[in-house]
């Protein structure tokens, strides 16, 4: 069965550092996508970043980039330059290739970003 | 503004009342979903149509009922409120296939079962 685990419940980062959130999933189906989610303290989840089981290099959109590691079984979210607007709740989600519709969620890591 | 519009954003029920959550797209996705978010528990999958015209069970369907009324709006209906259905819900949307697209989600409707 399908499954995302992140087991970092808070960080603590200092502005403009980097920081990284952990996530890794579990599946059988050799084709799946996974997410990041950012969650700022006014609720709303706002998409940041995919990567593709079959994609060759690990994707990049700005300051977050996703540190895809297959056989692991990791997908990290790495955050370059902190700033004081990150500091919210981060989600990992993974939807599998044969399920195609169900996109399941981790618990989430509460990121702080000090200055 | 383009993307999921979701009402009430907040509403407090008693034991035993229905309510209806309405969820509206403007985005053309084809897909819709329904989530609850829970503490310490992520967004969890209750229902979701993959196309007008079709629905299907998530993870945790068992309370609620839904209808794709068009292909822009979904609603998730409660038909006998109980406490254990105190949480935020989340609607939200996407292409059917596209992979490389994030949902689009609404801003959330918290609900208080009393």
């Amino acid at each position: 069965a399908q499954k995302i685990t992140q087991t970092q419940p808070g960080m603590f980062v200092q502005e403009k550092e980097a920081v990284t959130l952990d996530c890794t999933y579990d599946t059988s189906d050799p084709s799946y996508g996974l997410f990041w989610y950012k969650q700022p303290s006014s609720g709303e989840m706002i998409f940041l970043i995919y990567q593709g089981s079959y994609d060759q290099q690990n994707a990049t959109e700005g300051r977050y980039s996703l540190n895809f590691q297959k056989a692991r079984k990791s997908a990290n979210l790495v955050i370059s330059a902190s700033q004081l607007g990150d500091s919210a709740m981060y989600f990992c989600a993974m939807r599998e290739g044969r399920t195609g519709f169900k996109t399941i969620f981790g618990a989430g890591t509460r990121l702080f970003v000090k200055a | 503004n383009a993307g999921v519009t979701q009402t009430p954003k907040f509403q407090v029920l008693k034991t035993g009342q229905s309510m209806t959550l309405q969820c509206a797209q403007d985005m053309n996705h084809n897909s819709m979903y329904w989530y609850r978010q829970d503490p310490g528990m992520g967004l969890r999958l209750i229902y979701y149509s993959a196309s007008e015209g079709t629905t299907d069970k998530g993870e945790v369907p068992n309370g609620y009922n839904v209808s794709r009324l068009n292909k822009r709006e979904f609603s998730l209906r409660l038909e006998s409120a109980a406490p254990s259905q105190t949480s935020v819900y989340f609607c939200a949307s996407s292409d059917s296939f596209g992979q490389g697209e994030g949902y689009t989600f609404g801003s959330g409707t918290r609900l208080t079962v009393v």
